[in-house]
């Protein structure tokens, strides 16, 4: 199966900050990357597929990108609302495995 | 609107079986592949098995092989794991999860049921 890394595990930002995510591949997927929001108590909601596309209703303020192996989540302008686990996704294989999760955390 | 809906949670002794099941509605379900991800307490994500629309596919995790069983009643739009041969790791919330297309991601999450294995 493909394994997926996401760096760093935890990060702390201030509102209004700009957010990096990465992740990356064990082999490449074709931008098959999905990245994902989790709050606690809550199921994950889709936020970005094919690397780069905005799922409906998702603030603009979150992009994505990559190619490859290596891919990253923007967040242009941090908001209080955007504190909580982020979490990439393959699915160019059948196991659409997860990165282990990023916890963003506001200041 | 798109609804799923997880059953079938609960304590169970290691070694034990379950059955879990997931209900859907709001969408044609026989025509999306469909898929269990599990979230073990304070950790991450783990996706578990995936299921074909017409029942005829299925794929596991190592994890789980051999172990669990995926499958769908596509008359009933209803989903199920049959978890067997359960260990304390197997410990989870399991999600039931609908794949957004042909090679796609996941547009849609139940809220989950907690599995509990533990003697």
């Amino acid at each position: 199966d493909i394994q997926m890394t996401q760096s760093p595990s935890s990060l702390s930002a201030s509102v209004g900050d700009r957010v990096t995510i990465t992740c990356r591949a064990s082999q490449g997927i074709s931008n098959s990357l999905a990245w994902y929001q989790q709050k606690p108590g809550k199921a994950p909601k889709l936020l970005l597929y094919a690397a780069s596309k905005l799922e409906s209703g998702v603030p603009s303020r979150f992009s994505g990108g990559g190619s490859g192996t290596d891919y990253t989540l923007t967040i242009s302008s941090l908001q209080p609302e955007d504190s909580a686990t982020y979490y990439c996704q393959q699915y160019y294989s059948t196991a659409h495995t997860f990165g282990q999760g990023t916890k963003l955390q506001i200041k | 609107q798109v609804q799923l809906v997880e059953s079938g949670g609960g304590v169970v002794q290691p070694g034990r079986s379950l059955r879990l099941s997931c209900a859907a509605s709001g969408f044609t379900f026989n025509t999306y592949d469909m898929h269990w991800v599990r979230q073990a307490p304070g950790k991450g994500l783990e996706w578990v098995a995936v299921i074909s629309y017409d029942g005829n596919n299925k794929y596991y995790a190592d994890s789980v092989r051999g172990r669990f069983t995926i499958s769908r009643d596509n008359s009933k739009n209803t989903l199920y794991l049959q978890m067997s041969s359960l260990r304390a790791e197997d410990t989870a919330v399991y999600y039931c999860a609908k794949q957004l297309d042909i090679v796609a991601p996941f547009d849609y999450w139940g809220q989950g049921t907690l599995v509990t294995v533990s003697s």
